[in-house]
């Protein structure tokens, strides 16, 4: 079975430039997320969706990061423009997620994630 | 507002001891938590979850405690490895929901 694939694996931009990410989920899986993991920090979720839908975006700063998941299966997660303290690992995961289901569904499996760095 | 506390930054262990990671949470609706391991330049991968209608899960050499009036629970790895050492996240769910809030981790370094 193929994992979660992300790219790029590495960004370097300067502040103020625009950078986008890429993620396919594994084939079949409903909920996909994007994290946010700065050094030293555990990974803080920005988006979820269902299919195609947003589940919970509380925590995406709306004003400069945008993501979208085209006809429920890949996603993009875009910064616009970017600053210094946007470096960090972005992590893309999936789950089966289906509401109603099992615990079991929650269990997330992780793509390589991009590192990027703001300069 | 951190719910989801792993206060020890690192652990360091004999090959062959045990391995004992430690976290708390403070959210009463949580009702499953997750342990994930990670590798550097790797994605989290899943290791083991427990229900909160249970207070252990054991699979192999890893075992996952919960205690719900204290609100902690901890890993248990029996005998460690040195292929054990990586960062440690616990993770925790609410439930109805398939939100996930995570620790900052807790590297592990198990000396051969």
């Amino acid at each position: 079975e193929a994992g979660v694939a992300q790219s790029p694996r590495y960004k370097i931009i300067e502040k103020r430039q625009s950078v986008a990410f890429w993620c396919n989920p594994i084939s079949g899986h409903a909920t996909l997320y994007w994290y946010q993991q700065i050094l030293g920090q555990g990974p803080k979720l920005l988006i979820q969706f269902q299919n195609n839908g947003v589940v919970d975006d509380s925590q995406l700063p709306k004003d400069r990061f945008s993501a979208e998941r085209l006809k429920g299966v890949d996603s993009t997660l875009k910064i616009q423009p970017a600053k210094l303290e946007d470096s960090a690992v972005y992590l893309c995961a999936s789950s089966l997620g289906v509401p109603g289901g099992p615990h079991s569904y929650n269990e997330q499996f992780f793509g390589p994630g991009t590192r990027l760095t703001v300069l | 507002d951190q719910q989801v506390k792993q206060n020890s930054p690192s652990l360091s262990v004999q090959e062959g001891r045990i391995s004992i990671l430690n976290c708390d949470y403070t959210n009463s609706m949580f009702d499953y938590f997750l342990w994930y391991k990670k590798y550097p330049a790797e994605g989290p991968t899943f290791l083991i979850s427990i229900s909160s209608i249970k207070d252990k899960n054991e699979d192999g050499r890893f075992t996952v405690f919960l205690n719900k009036s204290a609100k902690h629970l901890s890993l248990h790895i029996v005998p460690s490895q040195p292929g054990d050492s990586a960062v440690y996240f616990c993770a925790a769910t609410p439930m109805g929901s398939f939100k996930t809030i995570f620790g900052a981790g807790t590297r592990l370094f198990v000396k051969a």
